[in-house]
């Protein structure tokens, strides 16, 4: 079975200007949670989405944004880019149904560079 | 809300010295803990969970990790330690909060591992 697959694997961009992120789940898993991680704030939740359906939210400003597609696949957009956007995006899949029973299997990331 | 410590932030070890990773967890109730890794360019894998039952649980590449209710900690050990499992180490924590589930992680402990 195939794993997690985020696309691309590095990108850099510039201040102001807004990039699309992209998440390919496990096959079968209806749920997709992003996540940035940054060498100071460790892993910070931005989102999960289960059936198309933003489910949980974390603290960040409305710049970020994300939706699922009804075969699962999830994309993150992040307006207006500000140098502190630098980071790895971690996306993560689930099944979603099972609580905690389910764990999250991890895609190998997106590395944004905002310059 | 719940909250995960790690409170080392970098360990070395010698290839086949045993090891121990701390984490403390902060939680109301019985939580639900994991212990994930992370290595150079990559996601995060689960070694392995926590839910009840035994306090001692075993996970992949032989790592394990022991529950203790009175200390709220949930330290990760390793008998022999292998230059591969040099990495980032996660452990976080699954509460059930505000009417969902949430994951919040440790910022992680780095692990070097000397020949």
């Amino acid at each position: 079975k195939a794993g997690v697959t985020q696309t691309p694997r590095y990108l850099i961009k510039t201040r102001g200007q807004q990039v699309t992120l992209s998440c390919s789940p496990i096959s079968g898993h209806r749920s997709v949670s992003w996540y940035q991680q940054t060498p100071g704030q460790g892993l910070q939740f931005l989102f999960e989405y289960f059936s198309e359906t933003q489910r949980n939210k974390g603290n960040f400003p409305g710049r970020f944004s994300g939706r699922q597609f009804s075969n699962s696949r999830s994309e993150m957009n992040v307006s207006t880019l500000e140098l502190g956007d630098s980071a790895l995006y971690l996306c993560a899949s689930s099944l979603g149904d099972r609580g905690f029973s389910s764990p999250l299997h991890f895609g190998n990331g997106t590395r944004l560079t905002v310059t | 809300a719940q909250s995960v410590t790690q409170p080392d932030i970098h360990i070395t070890v010698s290839e086949g010295a045993s090891l121990e990773l701390r984490c403390n967890y902060s939680y109301g109730a019985t939580p639900y803990l994991f212990w994930y890794v992370q290595s150079p360019g990559q996601g995060l894998q689960l070694l392995l969970k926590y839910f009840s039952g035994d306090t001692l649980v075993q996970g992949i590449k032989g790592f394990e990790a022991e529950f203790k209710r009175s200390q709220s900690s949930f330290n990760l050990r390793k008998p022999s330690v292998h230059w591969s499992d040099a990495a980032e180490y996660f452990c976080a924590v699954g509460a059930n909060s505000g009417g969902y589930q949430k994951v919040t992680f440790g910022t992680g402990t780095k692990l070097q591992v000397i020949p």
